[in-house]
């Protein structure tokens, strides 16, 4: 089994200010991790993904998350928030269903507001 | 086309009315998964194909909830005698590489269903 925990369903930052998401996650088996972002009406956009390797991982319009395995950890970050980034942000694991392919599961969604 | 497109984006049903969702995957992608997104939640796992077989239909909230591909491209995903517990967006997404290995699913827009 594998569930993923957001913390935080709504997050204010400042343009200009970090942004940082808070995900944790718990699996059976070795974890492939993934940040989605969803603006209004649209469908999910991949931001990043982890699956081996290092474990520092760099995405699309300057984000980036780490993996920590002693932590089950793997928050979004960036060091500066712009305007654009104000959308919602899904953290997921995709781990073996019972079909024994891959399904990915989701968190619950952290919405991120940018303030002027 | 480009991206996965699903349709229609909007659909309004009467309780008790039988609904039909269409999803068009990236071509030659052979994963093709659907996901429930309710409001303010993030997607869950509805069901899985590799090509034209359903591999994994345990998240289908019940029999009333029936999907199908069968040639192994377009999806269609239907729901008999629609409740209003059904109202949700419907997610589509595919992937390149069959079971086992998903570090990459394309999502499309949705369809966004309402049951008065």
């Amino acid at each position: 089994a594998q569930s993923v925990t957001q913390l935080g369903s709504h997050v204010s930052v400042s343009e200009g200010a970090l942004v940082l998401l808070r995900c944790n996650y718990s699996s059976s088996v070795p974890p492939y991790l993934f940040w989605y972002v969803q603006y209004p009406n649209q469908g999910l956009q991949l931001l990043l993904k982890y699956t081996t390797g290092a474990t520092l991982v760099k995405g699309i319009n300057g984000f980036e998350a780490e993996f920590k395995k002693s932590e089950t950890s793997f928050h979004l970050t960036k060091p500066s928030a712009h305007m654009s980034d104000a959308a919602e942000y899904f953290c997921a694991v995709s781990g073996l269903s019972s079909g024994s392919a891959r399904q990915l599961t989701f968190g619950s969604g952290t919405q991120l507001t940018v303030l002027p | 086309g480009a991206g996965v497109s699903q349709s229609p984006r909007y659909k309004v049903a009467k309780r008790g009315q039988d609904v039909a969702l269409r999803c068009d995957p990236i071509s030659g992608h052979v994963s093709l998964f659907w996901y429930q997104q309710a409001l303010g939640q993030g997607p869950e796992f509805l069901t899985y194909f590799q090509n034209e077989a359903q591999l994994d239909k345990s998240g289908l909230p019940s029999d009333r909830f029936f999907a199908e591909r069968p040639e192994g491209s377009v999806s269609t995903l239907k729901i008999q005698r629609t409740q209003q517990e059904d109202s949700a967006v419907y997610l589509c997404a595919s992937s390149l590489r069959d079971r086992g290995l998903v570090t990459e699913a394309f999502f499309g827009q949705g369809t966004r269903l309402t049951v008065v």
